[in-house]
């Protein structure tokens, strides 16, 4: 089984500071670990993704993401945000799809919404 | 490459009426995935096909289903609709095949509201 936890529902900065918002997972598996990004009437559009090669994953837009095993994180930074960041981020968990259980499953983490003050 | 597309973008249906929503994949992507999004609920896995067959379901009734077709492009049908059936659904593709997740490209999704 696998899950995860968005530590923050919402996150606010303000332009050109730092974001981090913060996601726990649980997987019984080695993990493929996403973010996704969702503007308002939107579909999501993927930031990046974690499959067991470097930690430190790089994303679009300046965004990118650490893997730490021993504290089961993924957590998404950006050295400055923009207004047009301003949205609902979501962390998700593929675990393998050994015994067939993950065939196309995502869980996804309850989101955290990111506001950008001016 | 064009993206994913879901058809129709917005549904206004009645409880008891059934609905089918339709998606087509990225060209390549043969895995299809379907997920409700609602404000109490988030994004919940539905169903996944690969090559025409079902290989996963998540925990919804049965009621809702769907299928695949051979040129990947993928329906589903909710039956019976209650007024909780209203939500975001989103269908996303994929190239996974066997063993390691790859990363799903979703469609805009598909807002049905029943009345």
């Amino acid at each position: 089984a696998q899950s995860v936890t968005q530590l923050d529902s919402h996150v606010s900065v303000s332009e050109g500071t730092p974001v981090l918002l913060r996601c726990n997972y649980s997987s019984s598996y080695s993990p493929s670990l996403f973010w996704y990004v969702q503007h308002p009437n939107k579909g999501l559009q993927l930031l990046l993704k974690y499959t067991s090669a470097a930690t430190l994953v790089k994303g679009i837009n300046g965004f990118e993401a650490e893997f730490k095993k021993s504290e089961t994180s993924f957590h998404l930074t950006k050295p400055s945000a923009h207004m047009s960041d301003a949205a609902e981020y979501f962390c998700v968990v593929s675990g393998s799809n050994a015994g067939g259980t993950s065939y196309g499953k995502l869980t996804f983490g309850q989101g955290t919404i990111l506001t950008v003050h001016p | 490459k064009a993206g994913v597309t879901q058809t129709p973008r917005y549904l206004i249906k009645t409880r008891g009426q059934q609905v089918t929503l339709s998606c087509s994949p990225i060209s390549g992507h043969r895995s299809v995935s379907w997920y409700q999004q609602t404000p109490g609920q988030g994004l919940q896995f539905l169903f996944e096909y690969f090559s025409e067959t079902q290989r996963n379901k998540g925990n919804f009734p049965g009621r809702f289903s769907g299928r695949q077709f051979s040129n990947s492009r993928s329906e589903m049908n909710v039956s019976t609709l209650e007024l909780g059936d209203s939500a975001l659904y989103l269908c996303a593709s994929s190239l996974a095949v066997w063993d390691r997740a790859h990363e799903q490209y979703f469609g805009p999704g598909t807002r049905l509201t029943v009345t």
